[in-house]
C-alpha cells in the first residue's frame, strides 16, 4: 500500500482543465520533491514534472505542478484525448529510505 | 540520447532467482553521474519502485521486498542490473529500468519487459 494517495479517477472535456491531488507526509512530500510520472501501461512511463513543479524539456506547458506543504498536485489545462492515461506522482520518503509512487490517477476525457 | 532497454527471461519458476540487466546505450555507465533504478508494474496494479544504485555505489531497496533484491553495475557491458531472489506469483510484473539525476525523477526509461513467474 502506497503512502502517496491519489484519487483513483479524474475527468474533464477536451479543453478543460483537470487536477489530480497526491497526498503524503512530512516523511515524504513535506520535505522532499515530488516527481509526475506519465503512463499508458505497456509503455515507457514518461517524467512529466521533476522538483514539484519544472518540466522537463519537450513537456507542454498544458502540464504544470505545484506542492504545498504535505501535499501535491498536477494541473493539465487544455485536455486532450491523448492526455487519457494514468499518473503518478513520486518521492523520497526519509523513513522508508527509499522512492515511493502515488496509488496513480486513471484520467478520462469524455 | 541515452536509451535503456531490459533484458531477461520472460518464464521464471516460483522460489527461483529473476535475473534483469539493463543495457545503457547512447552514455557511459561509468562515466555518468546519474543513479540507475528498477521500477515494476504487477498486472492490475501501480507502479512500484523496487531500488536504485548510484555513482558512489550506494544502493537503496524497497524495503517491502525483504532484502530479496540485489541491485548492481557491471561497467564492462554498461549495464545495471536486478537479482530478485525467491519469486513468487506475485513477482509476476512488467519490469522497467530507468535513470535520473540525482535529486530528479527519472528521465530516461527502458520500454519494459515481461515476467511471469509460475511453475
Amino acid at each position: 500500500q502506497s503512502v502517496l494517495t491519489q484519487p483513483p479517477s479524474a475527468s474533464g472535456t477536451p479543453g478543460q482543465r483537470v487536477t489530480i491531488s497526491c497526498s503524503g507526509s512530512s516523511s515524504n512530500i513535506g520535505r522532499n520533491a515530488v516527481n509526475w510520472y506519465q503512463h499508458l501501461p505497456g509503455t515507457a512511463p514518461k517524467l512529466l514534472i521533476s522538483s514539484n513543479n519544472q518540466r522537463p524539456s519537450g513537456v507542454p506547458d498544458r502540464f504544470s505542478g505545484s506542492k504545498s506543504g504535505t501535499s501535491a498536485s498536477l494541473a493539465i489545462s487544455g485536455l486532450l484525448s491523448e492526455d487519457e492515461v494514468d499518473y503518478y506522482c513520486a518521492a523520497w520518503d526519509g523513513s522508508l529510505h527509499g522512492y515511493v509512487f502515488g496509488t496513480g490517477t486513471k484520467v478520462t476525457v469524455l | 540520447q541515452m536509451q535503456l532497454q531490459e533484458s531477461g527471461p520472460g518464464l521464471v519458476k516460483p522460489s527461483e532467482t529473476l535475473s534483469l540487466s539493463c543495457t545503457v546505450s547512447g552514455g557511459s555507465i561509468s562515466s555518468s553521474t546519474n543513479y540507475w533504478g528498477w521500477i515494476r508494474q504487477p498486472p492490475g496494479k501501480g507502479l512500484e519502485w523496487m531500488g536504485s544504485i548510484y555513482n558512489s555505489g550506494s544502493t537503496y531497496d524497497n524495503m517491502s521486498l525483504k532484502s530479496r533484491g540485489t541491485i548492481f553495475v557491471d561497467t564492462s557491458k554498461n549495464q545495471f542490473s536486478l537479482k530478485l531472489s525467491s519469486v513468487t506469483a506475485a513477482d509476476t510484473a512488467v519490469y522497467y529500468c530507468a535513470t535520473g539525476s540525482p535529486g530528479d525523477g527519472m528521465d530516461v526509461w527502458g520500454q519494459g519487459t515481461t515476467v511471469i513467474v509460475s511453475s
